[in-house]
Parts: C-alpha cells; sequence; structure tokens
C-alpha cells in the first residue's frame, strides 16, 4: 500500500486479555517506530526497529509488552494481561533512516486500544 | 531523565499574525530536530526538520534552533484558520530514537 497500515483501527478488551496490534510500513522503509498516544500528550516512544532487530526497546514500560519483526517488514506489537492504564492510541510509523538519523517518520491512523 | 518540553497551550492568535511555537530540551547531545502538524484525530505530520544552528524557512513556516541554549522554535506567518492544531516537537537523541514533546495546542481564529 502507499501507507502505513495498522490492524485493528479499534480494539476493546477487557483487563487481563492479550491482545496484538499489527504494523504494515511502507515498502522498503528500514525504519519502523511504536508510540503510544494518551489523550492531551505526544507520542510516548516504545521501541523502534532496524530491519528485523530492535534497535531500541527502552520505552517499552514493563514485560507485558513486547514486539517483533521478524522479516524486516510487518510488526506485531503485543500486549499480555492488558491493564486499563494500557489504553491508549497505539502509532506505528516507518522511515527510510538508517543508524543514527531517522529522517521523516510516516505514521499509520493508530489503533485504539480500549481495556475495559 | 532526557525530555523534550512544550507549552500545552492553547496558544490563540488571530488569523494573518505570527504564530511562535516553542520547545526546549534537555539532551545536548541531540542532533536534529523536527516540527509535527496533528489535526484532532489524525496522526502526526512533518511539516519542518532542522539540522544546524539558525533559521530554515519553508513557505509560511520557519524553524529556528539554538543548541547552546537547546531551544527551538517554529513561526507560522500569515496564520491561517486551517493551521489550528496541535504541533509536537521531536528530538533524535543521535541514536535514531525520536522523541517528542506534548504538544502545543495551536487555535487561529478568524
Amino acid at each position: 500500500g502507499a501507507g502505513v497500515s495498522q490492524t485493528p483501527s479499534n480494539k476493546v478488551t477487557e483487563k487481563g486479555k492479550y491482545v496484538e496490534l499489527r504494523c504494515d510500513p511502507i515498502s522498503g522503509h528500514t525504519a519502523l517506530y511504536w508510540y503510544r498516544q494518551s489523550l492531551g500528550q505526544g507520542p510516548e516512544f516504545l521501541i523502534y526497529f532496524q530491519g528485523t532487530g530492535a534497535a531500541d526497546d527502552s520505552g517499552l514500560p514493563n514485560d507485558r509488552f513486547f514486539a517483533v519483526r521478524p522479516e524486516g517488514s510487518v510488526s506485531t506489537l503485543k500486549i499480555q494481561r492488558t491493564e486499563r492504564g494500557d489504553s491508549a492510541v497505539y502509532l506505528c510509523a516507518s522511515s527510510l533512516g538508517s543508524g543514527s538519523s531517522p529522517g521523516e517518520l510516516f505514521f499509520g491512523e493508530g489503533s485504539r486500544l480500549t481495556v475495559l | 531523565q532526557k525530555e523534550v518540553e512544550q507549552n500545552s497551550g492553547p496558544l490563540s492568535v488571530p488569523e494573518g499574525a505570527i504564530a511562535s511555537l516553542n520547545c526546549t530540551y534537555s539532551d545536548r547531545g541531540s542532533q536534529s530536530f523536527f516540527w509535527y502538524r496533528q489535526y484532532s484525530g489524525k496522526s502526526p505530520e512533518l511539516i519542518m526538520s532542522i539540522y544546524s544552528n539558525g533559521d530554515k524557512e519553508d513557505g509560511r513556516f520557519t524553524a529556528q534552533l539554538n543548541k547552546a541554549s537547546q531551544y527551538v522554535s517554529l513561526l507560522i506567518r500569515d496564520s491561517q484558520p486551517s493551521d489550528s492544531a496541535t504541533y509536537l516537537c521531536a528530538v533524535n537523541e543521535g541514536t535514531g530514537k525520536l522523541i517528542f514533546g506534548q504538544g502545543t495546542t495551536l487555535q487561529v481564529k478568524p
């Protein structure tokens, strides 16, 4: 596709359940980022990948959060034992940048997660 | 704690005026700086990037960077109601990791 695609666009789940959020980046983009955004706040960094490897996962809040990018393209963010505080919009972005220079990030429309 | 700080606003300006948005960052090693615009309910989109001290102009937008003061600003000339949005300052710490501020909400009144 032409842009970054995220699915699902909306996810409502119950506390304690497992959730997967998927991101399909722009073709050819080597860098992929996950952010979390709560109402009235800026995007909060979670993790970014260069190719298949996580270059920096320092933003993952705890071990309930995990992300993979096995073939260097599509990425999945996995959240175990969801809590109400995990409710937010999860944004994925990709870029052509490599190494220390991210360049322009292109964002998907986000996955809105609501934990009841 | 590495941080990017912005005044959350709202900043209200009349149509046709200059809007001035400011951002400070804490990591002196930061190498590149970006301004993103986010309309309500939408995702951020890049409007300006700046890498060296001084001014960079693109149409009605001017980004200003002062690394000694750890300060980045965005000026919007001839503000239009369509400029009403949240403006996010983002900083690359030199590792490829991009950190965003909380954003400043701009309201341009006709």
